[in-house]
């Protein structure tokens, strides 16, 4: 079974600063998944970046990019430039079969990193 | 671009009552997920349909069910609703089609507070 580590219950970063979210994973399958999303205190689930378990580069979306160690099966995310609306709570997650193999394969989430940005 | 609609946005019930949150994927998207988020918790997987089709079962109470209608909307009912069922509940889709990597798109939750 899929399971995601998020050791980070809460971070507070100066404004500007970068920040890195940790995030480590175990699973048995070899091809999978990575995926950052964002909730703000509104509650939607906001889409950040994804990486694929056979990507050889890391994934960048203009200020995120996530840190893909295979070996160490981690997917830290790293946000440059931190701004005071980066405050959110942020999950790792990562894809999952389904029990049918029809369709798009589900996502685990890890428990999350309260993330605050200080000005 | 038509994003994940669900309604309502918030709903209050007494215990015991019936709820029922509807969910609009993406127009063409083939794959319909259903979360839970609980006070302060991580959204645990509840069910999926693909093509109308139940394709997995998370942990899903007995007293929840769900389908997905022919114009690809679907519909979570909760019975005998308990005070622990109080939470957010997200709906994604997701396309098998194309070539993207399958990003699940959330709606913006349906929270539900039982009293």
């Amino acid at each position: 079974a899929q399971k995601i580590t998020q050791t980070q219950p809460g971070m507070f970063v100066q404004e500007k600063e970068a920040v890195t979210l940790d995030c480590t994973y175990d699973t048995s399958d070899q091809s999978y998944g990575l995926f950052w999303y964002k909730q703000p205190s509104s509650g939607e689930m906001i889409f950040l970046i994804y990486q694929g378990s056979y990507d050889e580069q890391n994934a960048t979306e203009g200020r995120y990019s996530l840190n893909f160690q295979k070996a160490r099966k981690s997917a830290n995310l790293v946000i440059s430039a931190s701004q005071l609306g980066d405050s959110a709570m942020y999950f790792c997650a990562m894809s999952a079969p389904l029990i049918s193999n029809f369709g798009n394969e589900k996502l685990t989430f890890g428990t999350g990193t309260r993330l605050t940005i200080i000005p | 671009a038509a994003g994940v609609i669900q309604s309502p946005r918030h709903l209050i019930k007494e215990k015991r009552e019936t709820a029922t949150l509807k969910c609009y994927p993406i127009p063409r998207h083939d794959t319909v997920y259903w979360y839970q988020q609980g006070p302060g918790q991580d959204p645990q997987f509840l069910i999926s349909f693909y093509e109308k089709m139940q394709s997995d079962k998370g942990s899903i109470p007995d007293r929840f069910s769900a389908q997905q209608f022919s114009d690809y909307h679907s519909e979570l009912n909760m019975s005998s609703l308990e005070l622990g069922d109080s939470a957010l509940y997200f709906c994604a889709s997701s396309s098998t089609r194309g070539q993207g990597f399958g990003e699940l798109f959330f709606g913006e939750g349906s929270r539900l507070t039982v009293l």
